[in-house]
């Protein structure tokens, strides 16, 4: 099965622009979704594929995707935006889905 | 409100089994896909399984294929997971979760709470 990676970790100055990327083969074919976790609490959904932001996640969410990278950006980071976030897609192998290793997200 | 409850977690010796229960409310249940995902102490996250709207196609990671069958009830609104033969590495809080769409897109729009699984002797 195929697999995503992204960057362990990075870090936002408060206000600041940052982009959490997320690479793969199965991202040329399938779109990505992404997911933010905060300690002790499950996944919430964010974003998918090139405009789907759940109803109630602010919009300075956002998604994007080239090539075998998809990203998502967070226009102006908050303190609640800190937390780990992760991607996933479906799988070239048949009904299968595959996550990333996660980026846990600083915001300074 | 939109809604998933995951219960049937515990402590179970290696090579024993266990059954996953997620009880749905808030929307058409047999509308949509599901999975289970599991997160391991400390870890990321990890898909287990998928079953599309109606039972008719179903997915599982290398890791549990073989050992683990995911079913549902639509008319109770149900998502299920039998765990035989556990082992140490299965020990995780385990998620279900809501498609975004009735086959599978990967998108998991709604996630229940999760329920610890722990495997040892």
């Amino acid at each position: 099965s195929s697999e995503l990676t992204q960057d362990p970790a990075v870090s936002v100055a408060l206000g600041q622009t940052i982009r959490i990327t997320c690479q793969g083969d199965s991202l040329r074919t399938y779109y990505a979704s992404w997911y933010q976790q905060k300690p002790g609490q499950a996944p919430v959904f964010v974003f998918y594929g090139k405009n789907i932001r759940p109803s109630g996640i602010p919009d300075r969410f956002s998604g994007s995707s080239s090539g075998n990278t998809a990203s998502l950006t967070i226009t102006g980071a908050q303190a609640e935006d800190e937390a780990d976030y992760y991607c996933n897609s479906r799988d070239s192998s048949a009904n299968h889905v595959v996550f990333g290793g996660g980026t846990k997200l600083t915001v300074l | 409100e939109v809604q998933l409850v995951e219960s049937g977690g515990g402590l179970v010796q290696p090579g024993r089994s266990l059954r996953l229960s997620c009880a749905a409310s808030g929307f058409s249940f047999d509308d949509y896909a599901m999975h289970w995902v599991r997160q391991a102490p400390g870890k990321g996250l990890e898909w287990v399984s998928y079953i599309n709207y109606n039972s008719g196609s179903t997915g599982y990671a290398d890791s549990v294929k073989g050992r683990f069958i995911i079913s549902r009830d639509n008319a109770k609104n149900s998502l299920y997971l039998q765990m035989n033969s556990l082992r140490a590495e299965d020990t995780a809080l385990y998620y279900c979760a809501k498609d975004y769409s009735s086959s599978s897109v990967g998108a998991f729009e709604i996630w229940g709470q999760g329920t610890m699984v722990s495997v040892s002797s």
